[in-house]
């Protein structure tokens, strides 16, 4: 089954250590982003890649970094999470750099940071 | 217009009605219009993605059309479902791979 896969789906961690969300894909997708989501507010970019080794920011990648070392996977690394990153966060993939090609969301991980 | 806005942020119709809302963003660097249907406790799924001015795309009962030119899409639902109650995201992509989410209208579709 083609799949976007996100983990852990639930965190509660506490301010200053260090945490990573993986993101896989199966799809063979070069295009792989990371958004956010706030109540009230739509989706927000943090970071996207476009292929293997190629990563770019988004509107809001302050306090987020990320890897792209194989095609699949796309993980989320926050290296002193603070409570202001209390959020939902998705990881999405699309086939071909986002723009005409719609993204696959995974299920999303809700992280609390206390 | 320097982000995507959506607009009602907020809608409620009885079963049968029908109903539109408004994506509107930046005309310049635009290159591709996304509608996606996010339910409570589920991940977003894809709808529509528009490309060309005068774009217009369906799916059973739900509708798009696109604008480039004056910077807008509508997304119609025909004879709204308790079903389709749900959150109705547009985005606007890039070239370059940037995407810019609107936040969203609402429906909610009393029986």
């Amino acid at each position: 089954e083609a799949q976007v896969t996100q983990n852990p789906r639930y965190l509660i961690t506490v301010t200053g250590k260090k945490l990573t969300v993986t993101c896989s894909q199966n799809m063979n997708h070069e295009y792989m982003s990371w958004y956010r989501q706030d109540p009230g507010l739509g989706l927000r970019q943090i970071y996207y890649s476009m292929n293997v080794e190629v990563t770019d920011k988004g509107d809001v990648p302050e306090g987020y970094k990320v890897s792209r070392k194989e095609k699949r996977n796309f993980p989320l690394i926050l290296e002193s999470p603070s409570p202001n990153q209390t959020s939902l966060y998705f990881c999405a993939s699309s086939l071909q750099k986002g723009s005409n090609q719609p993204q696959h969301f995974g299920d999303g991980t809700r992280l609390s940071i206390l | 217009i320097l982000n995507v806005e959506q607009s009602p942020q907020s809608l409620h119709v009885q079963e049968g009605d029908s109903t539109n809302f408004t994506c509107s963003f930046p005309s310049s660097n635009f290159y591709a219009l996304h509608w996606y249907r996010w339910e409570t406790a589920k991940s977003p799924e894809a709808l529509f993605v528009m490309t060309l001015n005068g774009d217009e795309k369906k799916k059973g009962r739900i509708s798009a059309t696109l604008n480039t030119k004056e910077g807008y899409s509508y997304l119609y639902i025909k004879g709204s479902q308790p079903e389709d109650s749900a959150t109705y995201l547009c985005a606007t992509n890039t070239n370059a791979g940037k995407s810019t989410f609107g936040d969203g209208t609402t429906l909610t579709v009393k029986p």
